[in-house]
């Protein structure tokens, strides 16, 4: 069964701990994406990537990591510089040049 | 500066009335233009694309480069409609998108 897979769904994290989120994908896409969702403000690009072991930073990278050494799989990273990590976050995927996303389900995260 | 502009936080209708989700863009280049939506518990999914000119489950929407705009439209709004809608840009040559802040369409009976 083909698809996109985030990892865990509610995640809780201290002060000054780093977490990481996982995404999984098994369509064989290219890109890969990471959204930030708040309410009233729609969806914000963390990082992106094209290819594996090359990712950009999005609007919001400020705080955030990434790496891509396999195409299957792209884990965020939210740091402890991320002021404001409380969050649900989105992972997405697609073809190269179609914009025609998969999203995940989603992550949502909570300072604690 | 690259941007979606979805005005509407809220739109709420009657069963059978139509409705237009609005949106605008700013952008310098040839414009890639996207709905997608989201349904409750479900995941965000692709609705429809501007290059593609096609109707999904009754909604249409037209680019209008003149206006920046690309609403969305649907003659008879169905309760099953109900759920959140992003406008989306294609920016770049990575096909990054944008997305506007979304419109909740509430569909009464």
């Amino acid at each position: 069964d083909g698809g996109i897979t985030q990892s865990p769904k509610y995640l809780f994290r201290k002060e000054g701990q780093n977490v990481t989120l996982s995404c999984e994908q098994n369509l064989n896409h290219d890109a890969m994406y990471w959204y930030r969702q708040d309410p009233g403000q729609g969806l914000r690009l963390i990082y992106y990537s094209q290819i594996v072991n090359d990712f950009q930073k999005g609007d919001i990278a400020e705080g955030y990591s990434v790496s891509r050494e396999k195409k299957e799989s792209f884990p965020l990273t939210v740091t402890s510089a991320q002021k404001n990590p409380t969050a649900f976050y989105l992972c997405a995927s697609s073809i190269q040049a179609s914009g025609g996303y998969t999203f995940g389900s989603g992550t949502r995260l909570t300072v604690v | 500066a690259q941007r979606v502009t979805q005005p509407e936080k809220l739109l709420s209708v009657f069963k059978g009335a139509p409705v237009e989700l609005k949106c605008n863009y700013s952008y310098s280049g040839s414009p890639e233009l996207f709905w997608y939506v989201q349904y409750s518990r479900q995941r965000l999914q692709l609705l429809l694309r501007h290059i593609s000119r096609e109707s999904i489950k009754g909604f249409t929407a037209d680019l209008n480069k003149g206006e920046t705009s690309f609403h969305l439209k649907k003659p008879f709004a169905q309760e099953e409609d109900s759920a959140m809608y992003y406008c989306a840009l294609g920016s770049g040559g990575y096909n990054k998108l944008i997305f506007g802040a979304g419109t909740r369409l509430a569909v009464h009976p």
